[in-house]
């Protein structure tokens, strides 16, 4: 049973298309994260929703746009993408910083 | 700017023998410092984390040290097992930061038989 599942796992387009990454959670957490790894490898994160509602928004252009139909999902939409946009975007859940976070598997995007 | 810092890309060590990993930071409100631990091809997952009000942290094989002074923690694996080489990454937040997790760039472990 995968805790925190994201589809899909690779994902190449071309630029200026409009691309979605889902992502499910099945620990019953609140709080879901998008991050993003960019070539440097460096995480940073992009979007927090707690219990469908947005608590952290960074620097990220508003052609990115998350949506949390419910608790369990947090998905993210991607307008107009871009060469820069190439990076593994990871979701992640989790209520306790305790405890860290649960992190999927990530979805490599590749624009070109 | 990145405020958590992990100057060694890479790391080799003798299979049985000691890995010690460092990480700095530059926030001083940091209260909370993970590592997570990352195979090819997937997520991170959380390995062993310490609060500022503590130095140290065990858990199994697992060691964390916080000096605060100097804002720089380090994770010890004592024996080292082929099965740890990965990439580990530093984390931190604060709760005034809505607990936001900043991580360093990691380092790569490679334990040698």
């Amino acid at each position: 049973d995968t805790a925190v599942s994201q589809t899909p796992k690779y994902l190449v387009t071309q630029m200026g298309n409009d691309k979605s990454i889902k992502c499910e959670q099945n620990l019953g957490h609140d709080t879901m994260y998008w991050y993003k790894q960019d070539s440097k490898k460096f995480l940073k994160i992009m979007f927090s929703y707690n219990n469908k509602e947005l608590i952290i928004n960074e620097t990220v252009p508003n052609r990115f746009s998350p949506k949390s139909p419910d608790k369990a999902h947090l998905n993210l939409h991607i307008n107009s993408l871009e060469l820069g946009d190439s990076a593994v975007y990871f979701c992640a859940s989790g209520d306790d910083r305790h405890y860290g976070y649960t992190f999927g598997s990530g979805t490599r995007l590749t624009v070109v | 700017d990145q405020q958590v810092k992990q100057n060694s890309p890479s790391l080799s060590v003798q299979e049985g023998r000691i890995s010690i990993l460092n990480c700095d930071y530059t926030n001083s409100m940091f209260d909370y410092f993970l590592w997570y631990k990352k195979y090819p091809a997937e997520g991170p997952t959380f390995l062993i984390s310490i609060s500022s009000i503590k130095d140290k942290n065990e858990d199994g094989r697992f060691t964390v040290f916080l000096n605060k002074s100097a804002k720089h923690l380090s994770l010890h694996i004592v024996p080292s097992q082929p099965g740890d080489s990965a990439v580990y990454f530093c984390a931190a937040s604060f709760r005034s930061n809505d607990y936001k997790l900043s991580f360093g760039a990691g380092t790569t472990v490679t334990v040698r038989a």
